[in-house]
């Protein structure tokens, strides 16, 4: 069984702030990371890919991805309003078949 | 360009009923996901096409559910004698090959279909 991990929040930060989002995973064998945003009844929006470790800049996000520790990470610096949502992690996993394993998301509230 | 469109966008019917449900991926994508969402939970993964080859069946929850796909073009998915826990909203996506690393498995879904079971 893949496991992505997330804590479900709700995380809430103010307006201005950063918000840090983090995921984990089960499995060494991973080989591509990604973050979508959902916002409430629509569908999940590709935000940010990483593959190597590292930072990966974006804009106002930055992906962090630790391969040894097992772990991926969102940033969203100058957190707006409009930025809340929930942050789903998913994880590719080269032995898996080719589904993305999605974890159960983060609810982000950014307070003005 | 269009994105993954997905039709109808919301489908209320009643227990027993079979429903069918399409996609059309994005233009030039391979790959085609579906993806099973339940009020309130995470994605559950359905099946997977690419190209001409077998699909990945491996996430139908029974056999009361069944995908076709021809060629690189539309999908649907078609549940036939409904029940209550087949309501969920139901999302397609597609990415532009299978696997592998880099950008190609990146996967975009559509707007997806609530589907309600009476």
């Amino acid at each position: 069984q893949k496991e992505v991990e997330q804590n479900s929040g709700p995380l809430s930060v103010p307006e201005g702030a950063i918000a840090s989002l983090n995921c984990t995973y089960s499995d060494r064998g991973s080989q591509s990371f990604f973050w979508y945003r959902q916002y409430s009844g629509k569908s999940p929006e590709l935000i940010m890919s990483i593959y190597s470790n590292g930072d990966k800049e974006d804009g106002r996000f930055t992906a962090q991805l630790n391969k040894a520790s097992q772990y991926v990470s969102l940033l969203i610096r100058d957190s707006q309003p409009s930025d809340s949502a929930t942050y789903l992690c998913a994880v590719y996993y080269s032995n898996s078949g080719y589904a993305l394993n999605f974890g159960k998301g983060t609810s982000l509230l950014v307070t003005p | 360009g269009a994105g993954v469109s997905q039709s109808p966008s919301n489908k209320v019917t009643e227990k027993g009923k079979d429903v069918e449900l399409r996609c059309d991926p994005i233009s030039g994508h391979t790959a085609l996901y579906w993806y099973r969402q339940r009020l309130g939970q995470g994605l559950e993964f359905l099946i997977y096409f690419q190209g001409n080859s077998a699909p990945d069946k491996s996430g139908l929850p029974s056999d009361r559910f069944s995908a076709e796909r021809t060629g690189e073009s539309v999908s649907t998915l078609t549940i036939q004698r409904t029940q209550q826990e087949d309501s969920a909203v139901y999302l397609c996506a597609s990415s532009k090959t299978r696997g592998g690393g880099g950008t190609y498995n990146e996967q975009f879904f559509g707007p997806g279909t609530r589907l309600t079971v009476l």
